[in-house]
């Protein structure tokens, strides 16, 4: 059975600080996918990035950075330079590689971290 | 903008009755998956649709049901409802095969349900 654990429940931060969200994973699969998303008072969740098994680069985008270990089961997700539009709730998420249809649809999330950033 | 519309937004029944969540997905969309998200929590997967047939399910009784129609719309069926099925229901679908794009999910605004 796959298993996402984001042990951080809440996190506040004052604007500008820097902030890494954890995320550890469970899965049997060899091959499998991770996400990360984020979901504002709307509701929707909005996808930020998705990392397959086999790469383990870690990747910068902008304030955003992912470190991917695959020795730990690990998938960190720091926001450099925090500002106030960062506030959401943020989820993890793990799929297998679906052989049928092609697609990484059935994801296992987290408990998310709500994050906090205050002027 | 995801292009991903779910109605009706807010939505209040009663324990017992029979509810229909709808869902629009993108135009090329065929996969589209269901998720329930309780207050606090993750989403959790309910069941999937690929090309109108069910392709996967999550831990979710039968009284849970879907549809998939051919122009990849999509319902999502409860019946008997149950005080613990008040959630937020959120939709996703994905883009047609394609290594490039078949790894994402486009999310909708979700059905917030309440059962009283």
């Amino acid at each position: 059975a796959q298993k996402v654990t984001q042990a951080q429940t809440e996190i506040s931060v004052v604007e500008k600080e820097d902030v890494t969200l954890d995320c550890v994973y469970e899965t049997r699969d060899t091959t499998y996918y991770l996400f990360w998303y984020k979901q504002p008072p709307s509701g929707e969740l909005v996808f930020l990035i998705r990392r397959n098994s086999f790469d383990e680069q870690n990747e910068i985008s902008g304030r955003y950075s992912w470190n991917f270990q695959k020795s730990t089961s690990s998938f960190n997700f720091t926001i450099t330079a925090s500002q106030v539009v960062d506030s959401a709730v943020y989820f993890c998420a793990l799929s297998e590689a679906e052989r049928y249809t092609g697609t990484a649809s059935k994801l296992t999330f987290g408990t998310g971290t709500r994050l906090q950033v205050t002027l | 903008e995801t292009g991903v519309t779910q109605s009706p937004t807010h939505l209040i029944k009663t324990r017992g009755q029979q509810v229909t969540l709808r869902c629009s997905s993108q135009s090329g969309h065929n996969t589209v998956s269901w998720y329930q998200q309780a207050l606090g929590q993750g989403p959790q997967f309910i069941f999937q649709y690929y090309r109108e047939e069910e392709n996967g399910r999550g831990n979710f009784p039968p009284r849970f049901s879907g549809l998939q129609f051919p122009n990849y719309s999509s319902e999502l069926n409860v019946n008997a409802l149950e005080l613990d099925d008040s959630a937020l229901y959120l939709c996703a679908s994905s883009p047609t095969l394609d290594e490039a794009t078949n790894e994402k999910l486009f999310f909708g605004s979700g059905t917030q349900l309440s059962v009283l």
